[in-house]
């Protein structure tokens, strides 16, 4: 079964750091590249990195350049976020998505059950 | 970065009818990369649509997309239970990929 399961998410003090992870299994990882999307509570859907099957290529949204780092391990079938100077406005369930195509991305076909993260003191 | 703008924010229907949802874009967007999802409480999101019109695997038929430019649309045929949901569209032409607020489909 193709599967992605999310990880590390719990509560933190503004200006802490957390590193989320997401292990993949059925498929082959080190092909694919990843997402992470985020949903505030309440709210909508907010992609906030991307990284090739290489690392060769990552973006970042504005709302966290600077402050979070998308890496992988393709050896150990997992996806990071590295998340430093947490906010209260991160705060949020925090997926990973599968990019659909091997080459290029135009739509995230596999998604992790989600972890929270809740920043306040 | 490109604006999804969908309408309206809430449809209420009953079941067997059909629902027709929009999403409209800030800035032209290529029909290779809007996509939409459903996503139930408490669930993750599901690809329904990419490429404006592909069914995703195991989508039912009576999910189809059309739509070109900067105006795309999500059609459900016949509504049944299980398709009360938020639905989402999204871009991934120009970086940072972006969504759609959503459409909430309700029970009339």
């Amino acid at each position: 079964e193709v599967q992605l399961v999310e990880s590390g998410g719990g509560l933190i003090q503004p200006g802490g750091s957390l590193r989320l992870s997401c292990a993949a299994s059925g498929f082959t990882f080190s092909d694919y590249s990843m997402n992470w999307v985020r949903q505030a509570p309440g709210k909508g859907l907010q992609w906030i990195s991307y990284i090739v099957s290489s690392s060769s290529t990552i973006y970042y949204g504005d709302s966290v350049k600077g402050r979070f780092t998308i890496s992988r391990d393709n050896a150990k079938n997992s996806l990071y976020l590295q998340m430093n100077s947490l906010r209260a406005e991160d705060t949020a369930v925090y997926y990973c998505a599968r990019a659909r195509r091997i080459f290029g991305v135009d739509a995230f076909d596999i998604w992790g059950q989600g972890t929270m993260v809740t920043v306040s003191s | 970065e490109i604006v999804l703008t969908q309408s309206p924010g809430t449809l209420s229907l009953s079941p067997g009818e059909r629902a027709t949802l929009s999403c409209r874009a800030s800035q032209s967007v290529s029909s290779s990369y809007l996509a939409w999802y459903q996503q139930k409480a408490g669930q993750a999101p599901r690809l329904l649509i990419y490429g404006a019109s592909r069914r995703a695997t195991g989508i039912p038929d009576r999910f189809s997309g059309s739509g070109s430019g900067t105006d795309f649309t999500l059609t459900i045929s016949r509504l049944e239970p299980e398709d009360f949901a938020v639905y989402y569209c999204q871009q991934c032409g120009t970086s940072p990929w972006t969504f759609g607020q959503g459409t909430k489909v309700e029970i009339k």
